[in-house]
């Protein structure tokens, strides 16, 4: 079945610095979702991409649609104390998650 | 709106014990579905259901049983708990499956089983 890959598992930032959380689709995908859970919480959707190559951006995050429609990225600028949380990709209308990226903070 | 609503919020079973986790949405959402939740492992889908009176198996639907009789509820089913079910658990409406609709999720449920 359809495999949802997501790196890195964890990722420990300075506050002020970036990060990109990737995501890999085994198989072409007709569209790509994106969501956050803090600690403690439950997801909550972020965005939806749907065309090859598209970007669209929120504030500081940008997320990215790869032109075979295999792969998705989230790029956060100047990550702040309240990005932290695990981010995960979700393909296949929202049946296959990746395992998540979660995000730490240091002030 | 409540949106969606899980309970109970915590739950600890013994071994071989049965219980039902409650999932009802306002949202008149036509797709509904089941989520366990390990560490490392994301979200790994259990059950869903795409209307009343429909479900359908996910990836990991061992063990548990679930129904749709009506738009707003959809329940999930441990028939006889194992420890290996040990899991965070959510459950998640979205308005229609058809090209691509976001996912609501409630709350969760932590289940420990002994």
């Amino acid at each position: 079945g359809q495999q949802v890959m997501q790196i890195p598992q964890y990722q420990h930032v300075q506050e002020g610095e970036d990060f990109t959380t990737y995501c890999n689709s085994s198989t072409t995908l007709s569209n790509i979702q994106w969501y956050k859970q803090r600690p403690g919480g439950h997801p909550v959707f972020l965005i939806q991409l749907v065309k090859s190559g598209e970007v669209k951006k929120q504030k500081r995050l940008t997320f990215q649609f790869g032109e075979a429609k295999k792969n998705s990225s989230l790029h956060i600028t100047a990550t702040q104390t309240t990005d932290v949380g695990t981010y995960f990709c979700a393909g296949k209308e929202g049946m296959r998650f990746g395992a998540g990226t979660r995000l730490t903070v240091k002030p | 709106n409540a949106g969606v609503t899980q309970t109970p919020k915590f739950q600890v079973l013994k071994t071989g014990q049965s219980m039902t986790l409650q999932c009802a949405q306002d949202m008149n959402h036509e797709y509904m579905s089941w989520y366990r939740q390990d560490p490392g492992m994301g979200l790994r889908l259990i059950h869903y259901s795409v209307g009343a009176g429909i479900t359908d198996q996910g990836e990991v639907p061992n063990g548990y049983n679930v129904s749709r009789s009506t738009t707003e509820d959809f329940p999930l089913r441990l028939l006889s708990a194992a420890p290996s079910q040990t899991s965070v658990y959510f459950c998640a409406s979205s308005y229609t499956t058809k090209g691509g609709s976001p996912l609501h999720f409630g709350n969760g449920t932590r289940l420990t089983v002994t």
